[in-house]
């Protein structure tokens, strides 16, 4: 099975900061990654698909980059909004697992 | 736009079985999607269960393999999730959703089962 490992699990930040988010795979998922943010209570919302493609719908100051095993979600300049939890998952090989999500919180 | 929406008890006895259904509206479980049931323990993050194509197909998580299924019903445009012999580890909150070529684009609103 391949492992998801994100970090940092949680990253304090304020408005206007710019946020980056890590997402290693255990092998090479040929690209097949999803960001996914969540607020509390809420389901998931895709943010990017196939490692850098924006979600229609979703601002563009979220932009996913990377290949093989190492892919980065970063928020250009953090809103009130975007205070919330990230996931990445894999979808190259089932099981689809996530990482552990990253907390973003406010400084 | 396919809509999800999951149901089922809310509270299940342990020892028992965790039967959840998941209504799609706006789309057909015999497209191309992969329908999947994710789920998230109390303060945990997501952890993916498994999935079933329109063909029947599945994929499950191997630490749940021997205690589930997930089927896929055409008639009633809903799949379906079955975990036996539950244990308090499988309170959660429990989603449904549609994987396509994506990621998981489309999602239900998650529904809360105790295992009590």
């Amino acid at each position: 099975d391949v492992q998801m490992t994100q970090s940092p699990s949680t990253l304090s930040a304020s408005v206007g900061d710019r946020v980056t988010i890590s997402c290693r795979a255990s092998q090479d998922i040929s690209g097949w990654l999803a960001w996914y943010q969540q607020k509390p209570g809420k389901a998931p919302n895709l943010l990017i698909y196939r490692a850098s493609s924006l979600e229609t719908g979703v601002p563009s100051r979220f932009s996913g980059s990377g290949s093989g095993t190492e892919f980065t979600l970063t928020i250009s300049s953090l809103q009130p909004d975007d205070f919330a939890t990230y996931y990445c998952q894999q979808y190259d090989s089932a099981p689809y697992g996530f990482g552990q999500g990253t907390k973003v919180d406010i400084k | 736009q396919v809509r999800l929406q999951e149901s089922g008890p809310g509270l299940v006895k342990p020892s028992g079985t965790l039967s959840l259904t998941c209504s799609v509206s706006g789309g057909s479980v015999a497209s191309s999607f992969w329908w999947t049931w994710v789920r998230q323990s109390p303060g945990k993050g997501l952890e993916w269960i498994g999935d079933v194509s329109h063909s029947g197909e599945t994929n499950y998580v191997s630490a749940l393999k021997s205690r589930l299924t997930i089927s896929v019903d055409d008639s009633k445009n809903q799949f379906s999730l079955n975990l036996r012999s539950v244990t308090a580890a499988d309170t959660a909150v429990y989603y449904c959703a549609a994987l396509l070529g994506k990621g998981l684009d489309a999602w239900g609103q998650g529904t809360t089962v105790i295992v009590s």
